[in-house]
This record gives structure tokens, sequence and C-alpha cells, in this order.
């Protein structure tokens, strides 16, 4: 089966700094997308960035990059000079691309505090 | 020119009614889901669906159904709702299943008293 693992629940970063969340994730599959949604106080659903499984280098969006260690099923997202509006719960996610489903499965989550 | 729209957003209902959430897309997206998050922001796929196939998660009860009057809506019916029901459902579309990302509506919360 697979799975997606936050482990850590929450975290904290001065504005202006930059933070890592971490995500590993299972899978039995060889070509699947990684994705990392956020979720601010609003409730709303957003996505951050995406990465495809068969692309080594690394996504870029602005401020936020992965770090996608395939060997490791690694997929860390890195936050560049952290924003008060960066507060938010973000969501790991994994989506096989092979098989009918396609369906995301998330992680637990990490709440994300970004402090003034 | 809200992408994904849920109604409604907060539905407060009493143990053993019936109701709906709907769910419309403006994308033109071929592929719609539901997702459940519960009191520990844990987000979980119920179904998804197009216009060929439906896939529901095993362990989603069966009085949960979704009905899809055509693409661009798929709409939530809960039967005899329990207090374990008590979520935020959020509706998602997406132009196929894998690699196209997902949209998400803005979620309804549903309390059961």
């Amino acid at each position: 089966a697979q799975t997606v693992t936050q482990s850590q629940p929450e975290m904290s970063v001065q504005e202006a700094e930059t933070v890592t969340l971490s995500c590993t994730y299972d899978t039995s599959e060889n070509n699947y997308y990684l994705f990392w949604y956020k979720q601010p106080p609003s409730r709303q659903m957003i996505l951050v960035i995406r990465q495809e499984a068969y692309k080594q280098q690394n996504a870029t969006e602005n401020r936020f990059s992965v770090n996608f260690q395939k060997a490791a099923k690694s997929f860390s997202l890195k936050i560049s000079d952290s924003q008060l509006g960066d507060t938010a719960m973000y969501f790991c996610a994994c989506r096989n691309y092979g098989g009918s489903q396609g369906n995301l499965i998330f992680g637990k989550g990490t709440k994300l505090s970004v402090k003034p | 020119d809200t992408a994904v729209s849920q109604t409604p957003k907060y539905l407060v209902t009493q143990m053993g009614n019936d109701k709906s959430i709907k769910c419309e897309q403006n994308l033109g997206h071929d592929t719609m889901y539901w997702y459940k998050q519960d009191s520990k922001k844990f987000l979980k796929i119920m179904f998804s669906y197009n216009n060929k196939e439906l896939i529901i998660n095993e362990t989603v009860p069966n009085r949960f159904s979704p009905k899809s009057p055509d693409k661009a809506h798929l709409n939530l019916h809960i039967n005899s709702l329990e207090l374990g029901d008590s979520a935020v459902y959020f509706c998602a579309s997406s132009q196929g299943r894998v690699n196209q990302p997902q949209h998400f509506g803005d979620g309804t919360r549903l309390s059961i008293l």
C-alpha cells in the first residue's frame, strides 16, 4: 500500500529565514507524482509545487523548492525567505501513474508557523 | 470565477438525517474527487470519478454515495448521518487522473449534533 509520512507535526520559523519540511513516501510504482499542498487557516487547499518522479531535476516555484531523493523516497520542501502568509498546514502527497486510481495519498501534515 | 465550488460551506444537522453537498467545477476537467478531512487534519480520498469510472475507497461506508448529473458536477449524498461523519469534506477536480494537479474547493464543514 502507498503511504506518505510527515514526521514533523509542527514547526516554526522566523520571518525571512529558511525552513525545510520533511516527507518520505513508500510506493511500489516506478512512475508517480509528488505534490506539496498548503492549507492556510482559511481552509483552502492550494497546490505549492509538484515533482514528477522520472525527472531528476528538483522542482522550484519562486521561494519554494524541493529536494527529491528518489532512492531514499524522500521529498522535502524548502521555503526560503519565509513570509507571514506562509503560515499554514503543509501536506505532502503522492499519486501513482499507473492503474485506474490516480488518487492523492496525503501525509498527516506539518503545521508551520512563521513568526515576525 | 471560482474554479471548484462547494455548497454549503457549513452544514449542521442531526444524527440520522440525510444530507447532500454539491460540487461544481468550471475548469472543464474530466475527473472529480471527494476527500474527507478529520479533526486531526488527516485527508483521505473517498471517491474518484470520471464519466467512465467510479472508484470507491473501500473504507467508505455505503451510506455515502456520489452522484454526477454531468461532467461538471459531483454531488455527495450521505444517508443516516452518524456522529463520526463530522468532518470537512473537500471536492476536487483534475484533467485526467494522474499527472495533472487537483484543484480543490473550499471545503464543507459538516457537524453532526
